[in-house]
């Protein structure tokens, strides 16, 4: 099955700053999401993003289908941006049926 | 629009006990999943219904957990009987459908189970 290595594991910042969130892949893709799962588990959709780049306010995604990656970008970090970081990718009308396999997820703190 | 509901939100049993959630599709939606989280880990896909059939649930544990989806619309989870490694996080999800071209999918606030 598909392989999903996301990086960094965790990720501590203080309010205010940028950062990036990777996403590896094995295989070929037709599904990539990014997930923001909060303190009370709910999974939040953030992007639905197979290729290209998408922006809402002060998040971004770019994914890079040929070479197999997706980045999150997070600006000007707030707290409430804390909690668990998730890609999952599928590849609806292979063997898979559109199942989204995940990554480990990136842990991110964000300090006032 | 709402978005995929869940029930119950928390559970608490003792191990070799039965217990069953519910899940409400967005509507329209064909396709519905079910995820297991354990604690420290992503969701792990359990089975997977188009319509009302199942069309895979290679990882489902056949022997304790079973799950239907009548008229293509509400599904359920049971599991009897629960042991102490079921104790997780379990999500359900929908999506347009396999063939509808659009794959994203939308994630209901899970129950969480914890078997003693």
């Amino acid at each position: 099955g598909i392989q999903v290595e996301q990086s960094p594991p965790d990720l501590i910042l203080q309010e205010g700053a940028n950062s990036t969130l990777r996403c590896n892949f094995s295989d070929s893709v037709n599904n990539l999401q990014w997930f923001h799962q909060n303190p009370w588990g709910q999974l939040i959709n953030l992007f639905y993003i197979p290729s290209g780049t998408k922006q809402n306010g002060r998040l971004s995604a770019t994914t890079v289908a040929t070479e197999r990656y997706s980045l999150l970008y997070i600006s000007s970090s707030q707290t409430t941006d804390s909690g668990v970081y998730f890609c999952a990718v599928g590849n609806a009308g292979g063997t898979s049926y559109g199942k989204l396999t995940f990554g480990q997820g990136t842990i991110l703190t964000v300090h006032p | 629009e709402a978005g995929v509901a869940q029930s119950p939100r928390y559970k608490i049993i003792e191990k070799r006990q039965s217990v069953a959630f519910w899940c409400n599709p967005i509507s329209g939606h064909a396709t519905l999943y079910w995820y297991q989280q354990i604690l420290g880990q992503g969701p792990k896909l359990l089975i997977q219904f188009q319509n009302n059939g199942v069309v895979d649930d290679s990882q489902l544990p056949k022997d304790r957990f079973s799950a239907e989806r009548l008229k293509g619309v509400d599904s359920t989870l049971k599991i009897q009987p629960a042991k102490l490694e079921d104790s997780a996080v379990y999500l359900c999800a929908s999506s347009l459908g396999v063939t509808s071209g659009f794959h994203e999918q939308y994630f209901g606030p899970g129950t969480r189970l914890t078997v003693t």
